[in-house]
């Protein structure tokens, strides 16, 4: 079975602070993992995906990620936050073969101007 | 263009009622999936469909029954409806076909139920 772990539940940062969330997942094979995000009122899109390759994978709106096998980790980063972010951002992993993504249990961001 | 589209989008409702909710996706997706949304955000997949057939049905009240017409649309319906059944019900769907198979998801806009 896989899991998802998202270690901050909350954060509150000011515009221009860094951010990094963390996500830890539990599977046995390869995994497909992705962020989410879903602003307020709106449906979940997604922000960037790791498949394959370099592990340092770039999204939307100036986020990365990067996924380090040995820690079984897919953390979430942005060098400068803006007021827009405000959010809750969603982990998800994806054993290659499944069909169901298991979802981390989120993690709301807010962000002050 | 919408690709993945629920209706209705709220829903307020009397205990002991029966509702549907109903999706479609127009992005040529073999797989949907209902996935509910509670209070505190946690998402928890319900059930999902494969070219009109049930492949996951997780811990879900009988009272929770999906129907999907064709690959394009996955109902939900729920019967008898409780208090515990409010919260924000999000259609999704995927490829699975092996070369298209990414476990990427394309979300509805989500359709909040409120059971008084």
């Amino acid at each position: 079975a896989q899991s998802v772990s998202q270690h901050n539940h909350h954060v509150i940062l000011s515009e221009a602070a860094s951010l990094e969330l963390g996500c830890n997942y539990s599977y046995g094979g390869t995994v497909n993992l992705f962020w989410y995000v879903q602003y307020p009122g709106q449906h979940l899109q997604l922000l960037l995906k790791y498949f394959s390759g370099d592990p340092l994978v770039k999204g939307i709106k100036g986020f990365e990620a990067e996924f380090i096998k040995s820690k079984f980790s897919f953390n979430l980063r942005k060098p400068s936050v803006q007021w827009s972010d405000t959010a809750e951002y969603f982990c998800a992993v994806n054993g290659v073969g499944s069909y169901i993504p298991t979802f981390g249990r989120g993690t709301s961001l807010i962000v002050h101007p | 263009d919408t690709a993945v589209s629920q209706t209705p989008k709220y829903l307020v409702t009397q205990m002991g009622n029966d509702k549907s909710i109903k999706c479609e996706q127009n992005l040529g997706h073999d797989t949907m999936y209902w996935y509910k949304q509670d209070s505190k955000k946690f998402l928890k997949i319900m059930f999902s469909y494969n070219n009109k057939e049930l492949i996951i049905n997780e811990t879900v009240p009988n009272r929770f029954s999906p129907k999907s017409p064709d690959k394009a649309h996955l109902n939900l319906h729920i019967n008898s409806l409780e208090l515990g059944d409010s919260a924000v019900y999000f259609c999704a769907s995927s490829h699975t076909r092996l070369a298209l198979n990414t476990g990427e998801l394309f979300f509805g806009e989500g359709s909040r139920l409120t059971v008084l």
